[in-house]
């Protein structure tokens, strides 16, 4: 059974461009969330789909969104990057969304760096 | 006041001695706990799940649950240098909230 895959693996940016980042759940799975991951910060939790639909929100700006299509298969978009959004964006894969009994597997990780 | 509050370490045990690692939370709603390891450059990876008080038991960890103390802690037993990682606890209500992690060395 194949896990979470996240693509690219590597992205360089320049201040000010867009980026968008890929995640496939795990066959069968419906949730998939992402999180920004640094080292002063640990996980932050940015938005959760669930159906299509975007069932929670962190606390990131408007520049941050994301969406998921039909087949689970989610995407996240982050425009006029800024030099602190450097990061390793995970994404995690749940059967249930996450205010259910549920356990959550994360991808490998979208390694942006921002110059 | 973080969610999920972890003691960041660094923590080093000699190999074959017990590891420890300890976390709280805030929000007495919370239903569901996890641990995951991440070594670095990699992901989290999901090594327990824990939904009421008590131990779980797998393998060389346990996890342990007090929900009046809003606590919760892993111990790994026979500790190896493989275990060298850093550990995240993760508690879920509405969402995942992740603690800063602790970095535990496993020394041989």
């Amino acid at each position: 059974k194949a896990g979470v895959t996240q693509t690219p693996r590597y992205l360089i940016k320049t201040r000010g461009q867009q980026v968008t980042l890929s995640c496939s759940p795990i066959s069968g799975h419906r949730s998939v969330s992402w999180y920004q991951q640094t080292p002063g910060q640990g996980l932050q939790f940015l938005f959760e789909y669930f159906s299509e639909t975007q069932r929670n929100k962190g606390n990131f700006p408007g520049r941050f969104s994301g969406r998921q299509f039909s087949n689970s298969r989610s995407e996240m978009n982050v425009s006029t990057l800024e030099l602190g959004d450097s990061a390793l964006y995970l994404c995690a894969s749940s059967l249930l969304p996450t205010s259910g009994n549920t356990e959550a597997f994360f991808g490998q990780g979208t390694r942006l760096t921002v110059v | 006041q973080k969610e999920v509050e972890q003691n960041s370490g660094p923590l080093s045990v000699p190999e074959g001695a017990i590891a420890s690692l300890n976390c709280t939370y805030s929000d007495r709603v919370s239903q569901s706990f996890f641990w995951y390891r991440q070594y670095s450059g990699k992901s989290p990876e999901l090594i327990m799940s824990i939904y009421s008080n008590g131990d779980k038991e797998d393998g060389r960890f346990t996890a342990q649950l007090n929900k009046a103390s809003q606590y919760v802690s892993l111990l790994i037993r026979d500790s190896q240098p493989s275990d060298s990682a850093t550990y995240l606890c993760a508690v879920k209500s509405n969402q995942f909230y992740f603690g800063t992690g602790t970095s535990l060395t496993v020394i041989p």
